[in-house]
């Protein structure tokens, strides 16, 4: 079945660090990709997303890439800020499954520190 | 548009007790869901739907009820709450099942003595 594989958090950076968080997959189809941010005490935002391979997502300085070679979707952000501080998770939709819902990773919790 | 809303916010149940977590969205999306959220789990699918009086089980449904009867709500029925089901629940809403974009609510967290 899909899975959705990411990093350990929590990540802790100083402001202005450079972040990259890894997310790898295994998918039947040919998935679209994901990344949503949650804020303490919220629900689940979408950051960015990319439907195809090498498509770049990107949104409020964050950037992932589409590889399919390496099966690999890793958010990165030049320079973090204390307002950065959240839970991220990867995500995918397969259109083999046929989009019926998103299978999460288990979240990176990002702390960025003045 | 206020989006996906959720109530209650918070809720404690005794083990065996029941209760309804509300969800409602004004977006006029076909697609809804319920996952719950659990400590080093991501996200996990509990049942949804793809149109009013059509719904589906996903990844972890034993425990828990669901209906369609409207476009706009989507509740989710524990019908005898159990420890196990100490989680946080989030509603979702989408245009259609091809749109990827899922919109969520702000969470219930439901706590199970």
């Amino acid at each position: 079945g899909d899975s959705v594989t990411q990093m350990e958090g929590p990540v802790t950076l100083s402001e202005e660090a450079f972040l990259t968080i890894n997310c790898t997959y295994t998918a039947t189809g040919y998935p679209s990709l994901f990344w949503y941010v949650q804020y303490p005490g919220e629900g689940l935002q979408l950051l960015l997303k990319a439907t195809k391979a090498d498509d770049k997502g990107s949104n409020k300085g964050f950037e992932a890439t589409y590889r399919k070679e390496t099966t690999s979707f890793h958010l990165e952000k030049g320079s973090v800020q204390v307002s950065d501080s959240a839970v991220y998770f990867c995500a995918l939709s397969d259109q083999g499954a046929g989009r019926r819902a998103l299978t999460f990773g288990s979240g990176t919790r990002l702390q960025v520190q003045p | 548009n206020a989006g996906v809303t959720q109530t209650p916010k918070f809720q404690v149940l005794k083990t065996g007790q029941s209760m309804t977590l509300q969800c409602a969205q004004d977006m006029n999306h076909e697609y809804m869901s319920w996952y719950r959220q659990d400590p080093g789990m991501g996200l996990r699918l509990i049942h949804y739907s793809v149109g009013a009086g059509i719904t589906d089980q996903g990844e972890v449904p034993n425990g828990y009820n669901v209906s369609r009867s409207t476009t706009e709500d989507f509740p989710l029925r524990l019908l005898s709450a159990a420890p196990s089901q100490t989680s946080v629940y989030f509603c979702a809403s989408r245009l259609g099942i091809t749109r990827d974009e899922q919109f969520f609510g702000p969470g219930t967290r439901l706590t199970v003595l």
